[in-house]
Protein backbone atom coordinates (compact mmCIF):
# COMPACT_ATOMS: atom_id res chain seq x y z
CA UNK A 1 0.00 0.00 0.00
CA UNK A 2 1.49 3.12 -1.50
CA UNK A 3 1.51 6.23 0.90
CA UNK A 4 0.85 9.89 0.57
CA UNK A 5 2.81 11.27 -2.17
CA UNK A 6 4.08 14.52 -2.63
CA UNK A 7 6.01 16.60 -5.26
CA UNK A 8 7.95 18.40 -4.84
CA UNK A 9 10.08 17.53 -2.11
CA UNK A 10 11.54 21.51 -1.81
CA UNK A 11 11.31 24.41 -3.29
CA UNK A 12 13.04 27.47 -3.21
CA UNK A 13 11.23 30.71 -5.10
CA UNK A 14 11.62 34.07 -4.91
CA UNK A 15 9.55 36.42 -3.34
CA UNK A 16 6.36 37.65 -5.73
CA UNK A 17 6.25 33.95 -7.67
CA UNK A 18 3.67 31.32 -8.24
CA UNK A 19 4.32 27.68 -6.80
CA UNK A 20 2.11 24.89 -7.32
CA UNK A 21 2.82 21.80 -4.72
CA UNK A 22 0.63 18.30 -5.94
CA UNK A 23 -0.41 15.71 -3.72
CA UNK A 24 -1.38 11.96 -4.55
CA UNK A 25 -3.33 10.42 -1.59
CA UNK A 26 -3.56 6.59 -0.71
CA UNK A 27 -5.50 4.97 -3.42
CA UNK A 28 -8.92 4.70 -2.33
CA UNK A 29 -8.45 7.26 0.09
CA UNK A 30 -11.43 9.85 -0.88
CA UNK A 31 -10.86 12.22 1.85
CA UNK A 32 -8.00 14.62 1.26
CA UNK A 33 -6.61 17.64 3.35
CA UNK A 34 -4.01 20.61 3.38
CA UNK A 35 -2.06 21.23 6.26
CA UNK A 36 0.90 23.76 7.08
CA UNK A 37 3.69 23.67 9.34
CA UNK A 38 6.26 25.92 10.46
CA UNK A 39 9.32 25.78 13.10
CA UNK A 40 8.30 25.00 16.43
CA UNK A 41 4.75 24.85 15.37
CA UNK A 42 2.33 22.08 14.90
CA UNK A 43 0.56 21.08 11.71
CA UNK A 44 -2.28 23.80 11.07
CA UNK A 45 -5.29 23.43 8.99
CA UNK A 46 -5.89 24.44 5.36
CA UNK A 47 -8.14 22.89 3.73
CA UNK A 48 -9.98 19.75 3.18
CA UNK A 49 -11.73 17.69 -0.25
CA UNK A 50 -13.90 14.93 0.35
CA UNK A 51 -13.93 13.54 -3.41
CA UNK A 52 -13.31 16.52 -5.84
CA UNK A 53 -15.28 18.84 -3.48
CA UNK A 54 -13.74 21.63 -1.44
CA UNK A 55 -15.68 21.03 1.54
CA UNK A 56 -14.30 23.17 4.48
CA UNK A 57 -11.27 26.38 4.21
CA UNK A 58 -9.25 27.66 7.30
CA UNK A 59 -9.01 31.47 7.60
CA UNK A 60 -5.35 30.40 7.25
CA UNK A 61 -6.29 30.07 3.56
CA UNK A 62 -5.68 33.35 1.96
CA UNK A 63 -7.20 34.87 -1.68
CA UNK A 64 -3.66 33.85 -2.96
CA UNK A 65 -3.72 29.87 -1.72
CA UNK A 66 -6.20 27.73 -4.43
CA UNK A 67 -6.28 24.19 -3.90
CA UNK A 68 -8.02 22.17 -6.18
CA UNK A 69 -8.95 18.04 -6.50
CA UNK A 70 -10.45 17.87 -10.11
CA UNK A 71 -10.83 14.27 -10.72
CA UNK A 72 -10.67 13.23 -6.62
CA UNK A 73 -7.91 11.53 -7.46
CA UNK A 74 -4.33 14.01 -6.75
CA UNK A 75 -4.68 17.47 -5.82
CA UNK A 76 -2.59 20.66 -5.84
CA UNK A 77 -2.10 23.93 -3.72
CA UNK A 78 -1.06 27.24 -5.21
CA UNK A 79 0.11 29.90 -3.64
CA UNK A 80 0.10 33.12 -5.70
CA UNK A 81 2.55 35.66 -5.21
CA UNK A 82 4.72 33.99 -2.48
CA UNK A 83 5.43 36.16 0.43
CA UNK A 84 8.49 35.03 2.99
CA UNK A 85 5.70 34.09 5.27
CA UNK A 86 4.57 31.95 3.35
CA UNK A 87 7.93 29.13 4.36
CA UNK A 88 6.77 26.27 5.50
CA UNK A 89 6.76 22.82 5.13
CA UNK A 90 3.04 22.27 3.21
CA UNK A 91 1.72 18.50 4.46
CA UNK A 92 -0.80 16.49 2.34
CA UNK A 93 -3.14 14.03 4.53
CA UNK A 94 -6.06 11.13 3.38
CA UNK A 95 -7.97 8.59 4.86
CA UNK A 96 -11.20 6.75 3.53
CA UNK A 97 -14.86 7.40 4.72
CA UNK A 98 -16.14 5.53 7.61
CA UNK A 99 -12.53 4.78 8.68
CA UNK A 100 -12.44 7.21 11.35
CA UNK A 101 -11.13 10.39 12.40
CA UNK A 102 -7.20 9.12 11.72
CA UNK A 103 -5.40 10.77 8.38
CA UNK A 104 -2.21 9.57 6.67
CA UNK A 105 0.70 12.31 5.95
CA UNK A 106 2.92 12.49 3.56
CA UNK A 107 5.97 13.66 3.60
CA UNK A 108 5.79 17.44 2.81
CA UNK A 109 6.95 19.79 0.43
CA UNK A 110 9.32 22.46 2.24
CA UNK A 111 8.75 25.94 0.54
CA UNK A 112 11.49 28.50 1.43
CA UNK A 113 10.92 31.99 -0.33
CA UNK A 114 13.64 34.23 -0.48
CA UNK B 1 -5.74 30.56 20.82
CA UNK B 2 -4.25 27.51 21.70
CA UNK B 3 -6.75 24.90 21.96
CA UNK B 4 -4.14 22.15 22.35
CA UNK B 5 -0.81 22.29 24.85
CA UNK B 6 1.68 20.61 24.84
CA UNK B 7 3.89 22.44 27.85
CA UNK B 8 7.32 20.75 27.92
CA UNK B 9 8.91 21.55 24.99
CA UNK B 10 11.55 18.54 25.41
CA UNK B 11 12.03 15.11 27.62
CA UNK B 12 15.02 13.16 27.71
CA UNK B 13 15.05 9.51 28.82
CA UNK B 14 17.01 6.54 29.37
CA UNK B 15 16.96 3.40 26.99
CA UNK B 16 14.52 1.07 28.69
CA UNK B 17 12.46 3.33 31.02
CA UNK B 18 9.24 4.66 29.92
CA UNK B 19 8.48 7.72 28.62
CA UNK B 20 5.68 9.69 29.54
CA UNK B 21 4.35 12.59 27.54
CA UNK B 22 1.49 15.00 28.02
CA UNK B 23 -1.14 17.15 26.21
CA UNK B 24 -3.89 19.23 27.49
CA UNK B 25 -6.84 20.45 25.81
CA UNK B 26 -9.33 23.14 26.19
CA UNK B 27 -12.50 22.60 23.53
CA UNK B 28 -14.93 20.19 25.50
CA UNK B 29 -16.23 19.39 21.85
CA UNK B 30 -13.00 17.19 21.28
CA UNK B 31 -13.66 13.94 21.56
CA UNK B 32 -11.09 11.78 19.86
CA UNK B 33 -7.27 12.66 19.99
CA UNK B 34 -4.09 11.42 18.38
CA UNK B 35 -0.46 11.35 18.77
CA UNK B 36 1.59 11.52 15.85
CA UNK B 37 5.08 11.59 15.78
CA UNK B 38 7.44 12.99 13.42
CA UNK B 39 11.10 13.06 12.50
CA UNK B 40 13.36 16.05 10.72
CA UNK B 41 12.34 16.59 7.33
CA UNK B 42 9.62 13.77 7.48
CA UNK B 43 5.48 14.32 7.43
CA UNK B 44 3.61 13.72 10.49
CA UNK B 45 3.66 9.45 11.15
CA UNK B 46 0.21 8.38 13.40
CA UNK B 47 0.79 6.24 16.28
CA UNK B 48 -2.01 5.71 18.02
CA UNK B 49 -5.40 8.17 19.00
CA UNK B 50 -8.35 7.26 21.42
CA UNK B 51 -12.03 8.12 21.38
CA UNK B 52 -13.51 9.84 24.18
CA UNK B 53 -15.87 6.66 25.02
CA UNK B 54 -12.86 5.27 26.86
CA UNK B 55 -9.95 6.30 29.03
CA UNK B 56 -7.23 3.85 27.80
CA UNK B 57 -5.80 2.52 24.61
CA UNK B 58 -2.60 0.00 24.16
CA UNK B 59 -0.97 -0.62 20.88
CA UNK B 60 2.07 -2.54 21.71
CA UNK B 61 4.59 0.03 23.47
CA UNK B 62 2.61 2.37 23.20
CA UNK B 63 -0.81 3.50 25.25
CA UNK B 64 -2.55 6.58 25.46
CA UNK B 65 -4.57 7.57 28.74
CA UNK B 66 -7.24 9.97 28.54
CA UNK B 67 -9.02 11.97 31.73
CA UNK B 68 -11.98 13.89 30.32
CA UNK B 69 -12.29 15.51 33.73
CA UNK B 70 -9.29 17.30 33.51
CA UNK B 71 -8.79 17.75 29.80
CA UNK B 72 -5.94 15.77 29.74
CA UNK B 73 -3.79 13.16 27.52
CA UNK B 74 -0.89 11.27 28.02
CA UNK B 75 1.34 8.67 25.99
CA UNK B 76 3.10 6.15 27.51
CA UNK B 77 6.20 4.56 25.68
CA UNK B 78 7.67 1.19 27.94
CA UNK B 79 10.46 0.66 26.78
CA UNK B 80 11.56 3.43 25.32
CA UNK B 81 14.47 2.72 22.67
CA UNK B 82 16.41 5.38 20.42
CA UNK B 83 14.59 5.35 17.29
CA UNK B 84 11.41 6.55 19.20
CA UNK B 85 14.05 9.99 19.43
CA UNK B 86 11.30 12.10 17.58
CA UNK B 87 8.92 15.14 17.81
CA UNK B 88 5.36 13.91 19.06
CA UNK B 89 2.89 15.50 18.37
CA UNK B 90 -0.50 15.24 20.13
CA UNK B 91 -3.70 16.37 17.84
CA UNK B 92 -7.45 16.53 19.22
CA UNK B 93 -10.78 16.52 16.79
CA UNK B 94 -14.69 17.04 17.16
CA UNK B 95 -16.42 13.99 15.66
CA UNK B 96 -19.61 15.74 16.15
CA UNK B 97 -18.96 19.52 15.15
CA UNK B 98 -19.25 19.02 11.20
CA UNK B 99 -15.47 19.87 10.98
CA UNK B 100 -12.72 17.62 9.61
CA UNK B 101 -10.16 19.78 11.19
CA UNK B 102 -7.78 18.06 13.50
CA UNK B 103 -5.94 20.98 16.02
CA UNK B 104 -2.25 19.81 17.23
CA UNK B 105 -0.25 21.10 19.65
CA UNK B 106 3.44 22.64 19.31
CA UNK B 107 5.21 19.53 19.84
CA UNK B 108 7.42 18.04 22.08
CA UNK B 109 10.94 16.45 21.87
CA UNK B 110 11.68 13.18 23.03
CA UNK B 111 15.16 11.75 23.03
CA UNK B 112 16.35 8.53 24.10
CA UNK B 113 19.70 8.13 24.95
CA UNK B 114 21.14 4.56 24.90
Amino acid sequence: DTGVSQDPRHKITKRGQNVTFRCDPISEHNRLYWYRQTLGQGPEFLTYFQNEAQLEKSRLLSDRFSAERPKGSFSTLEIQRTEQGDSAMYLCASRRDRAGNTIYFGEGSWLTVV
Amino acid sequence: DQQVKQNSPSLSVQEGRISILNCDYTNSMFDYFLWYKKYPAEGPTFLISISSIKDKNEDGRFTVFLNKSAKHLSLHIVPSQPGDSAVYFCAASSTQGGSEKLVFGKGMKLTVNP
